[in-house]
């Protein structure tokens, strides 16, 4: 089974800053995905960055970063720039790759606050 | 393109009733998955179905069930609701594409609660 960890439950940045959002995982897995999802107080989960387990250059979108050490079973968000709409829970999450293993296996959540 | 809609989005039952709550996937996607979401437990998968068959299944009692249809609209039923299944219940879809990419599309939500 997979687990994933995220030890900060709350957060708060000045807007324009640059914040790390921290999570780690634990599988016996050797390919698989991790993803962050934003869920915005309107609820609604939206995907913001995904990597591939065998890729080894970090993911990027945009403001939107990853640090991730497959060895380490680390995977941290990176964002840049900070904007109001970026205020929101934050959640890493895992999964098996491979057809039919539409299963995500979630962290608690950071809850992220982007001071004005 | 549609979003994942989910219906209802609030409702409230007492305990013992039971409830069913739906999802239609964005179009053309076949997969639809279930999770549950409460401050306690976090987010927590109940089940995956593809072309109208379960494949995945959590770790939740036999008084949770689901279902899906020809049209990939799915449902999801609870019975003997008790105080503890108060939740907000998330639906997502994902096609054979997006599952290439792991991606799953999330809807609003269906808010129950139980009093």
């Amino acid at each position: 089974a997979q687990t994933v960890t995220q030890s900060q439950p709350e957060m708060s940045v000045q807007e324009a800053e640059t914040v790390t959002l921290s999570c780690t995982y634990d599988t016996s897995e050797n390919n698989y995905y991790l993803f962050w999802y934003k869920q915005p107080p309107s609820r609604q989960m939206i995907l913001v960055i995904r990597q591939e387990a065998y890729k080894q250059q970090n993911a990027t979108e945009n403001r939107f970063s990853v640090n991730f050490q497959k060895a380490a079973k680390s995977f941290s968000l990176k964002i840049s720039d900070s904007q109001l709409g970026d205020t929101a829970m934050y959640f890493c999450a895992f999964m098996k790759s491979g057809v039919g293993n539409e299963k995500l296996t979630f962290g608690t959540g950071t809850r992220l606050t982007i001071i004005p | 393109k549609a979003g994942v809609t989910q219906t209802p989005r609030y409702l409230i039952k007492t305990r013992g009733q039971q409830v069913t709550l739906s999802c239609s996937p964005i179009s053309g996607h076949r997969s639809v998955s279930w999770y549950q979401q409460t401050p306690g437990q976090g987010l927590q998968f109940l089940f995956e179905y593809f072309s109208e068959t379960q494949r995945n299944k959590g770790n939740f009692p036999g008084r949770f069930s689901g279902r899906q249809f020809s049209n990939s609209r799915s449902e999801m039923n609870v019975s003997t609701l008790e105080l503890g299944d108060s939740a907000l219940y998330l639906c997502a879809s994902s096609s054979l594409w997006t599952t290439n990419t792991g991606e799953l599309f999330f809807g609003e939500g269906s808010r129950l609660t139980v009093l």
